[in-house]
């Protein structure tokens, strides 16, 4: 059984540009969620996908948005970049019943 | 509006020491608690999953206790060791399927 694959595990960026991060859910789970984690703090969420359909979103912009494809893998899109956005980026996966597994997450550098 | 807090931030123990770490949530209507493990600069690593009938559960030397009715859930660390230093951080969903809220965590540090 694979877990949650997410890439890249690094990234860097302008401020202004545009980035895509992506996610391979564990087999079986339908649920994807992405949270961004701030240096010293605790996740937060940014939304939720459930059998490609936007189920759930957090206080995130518009400029936030995502997909989830039909093998469930996922996308997290952010626009017009903000130095603020520097984070590490976290997808988890769910069946929705049993509790959720996290990938590795994506540390994006906004500079 | 679910609001998770974890208290301490931070704690430091001698190697052999049992861990208490503390999770308080304001919203008792609770559907799993689940804790995790994040090694610095790493992602998530789920510990132990309370699910919404249950009031405890146990993996080798870790406990996870959920009182629902006090808002708070526990997790125990028996016999702390070096490879024990990590952030916990324990999260809540208000039902099957929803999001996770998460606390701020907690840095342990057990000292050889």
């Amino acid at each position: 059984e694979t877990g949650v694959t997410q890439s890249p595990t690094h990234l860097i960026k302008t401020r202004g540009q545009q980035v895509t991060l992506r996610c391979s859910s564990q087999s079986g789970h339908n649920t994807v969620s992405w949270y961004q984690q701030a240096l010293g703090q605790g996740p937060q969420f940014i939304f939720q996908y459930y059998r490609e359909e936007e189920n759930g979103r957090g206080n995130f912009p518009p400029r936030f948005s995502g997909l989830q494809f039909p093998n469930y893998s996922s996308e997290l899109n952010v626009n017009a970049l903000e130095l603020d956005d520097s984070a590490l980026y976290l997808c988890a996966s769910s069946t929705g019943q049993n509790g959720y597994t996290f990938g590795s997450g994506t540390r994006l550098t906004v500079v | 509006k679910q609001e998770v807090t974890q208290i301490p931030a931070a704690l430091s123990v001698p190697e052999g020491e049992n861990l208490v770490l503390n999770c308080s949530f304001t919203d008792s209507a609770i559907y799993n608690l689940q804790w995790f493990r994040q090694d610095p600069g790493k992602g998530l690593t789920s510990l132990l999953l309370i699910q919404s009938s249950q009031r405890e559960q146990t993996s080798g030397r870790l406990n996870a206790s959920l009182d629902k009715s006090s808002g708070r859930s526990t997790l125990y660390i028996a016999a702390s060791q070096p490879g024990d230093s990590a952030t916990y951080l324990c999260a809540g969903s208000k039902a099957a399927g929803n999001k996770l809220t998460f606390g701020g965590g907690t840095r342990v540090l057990v000292k050889p």
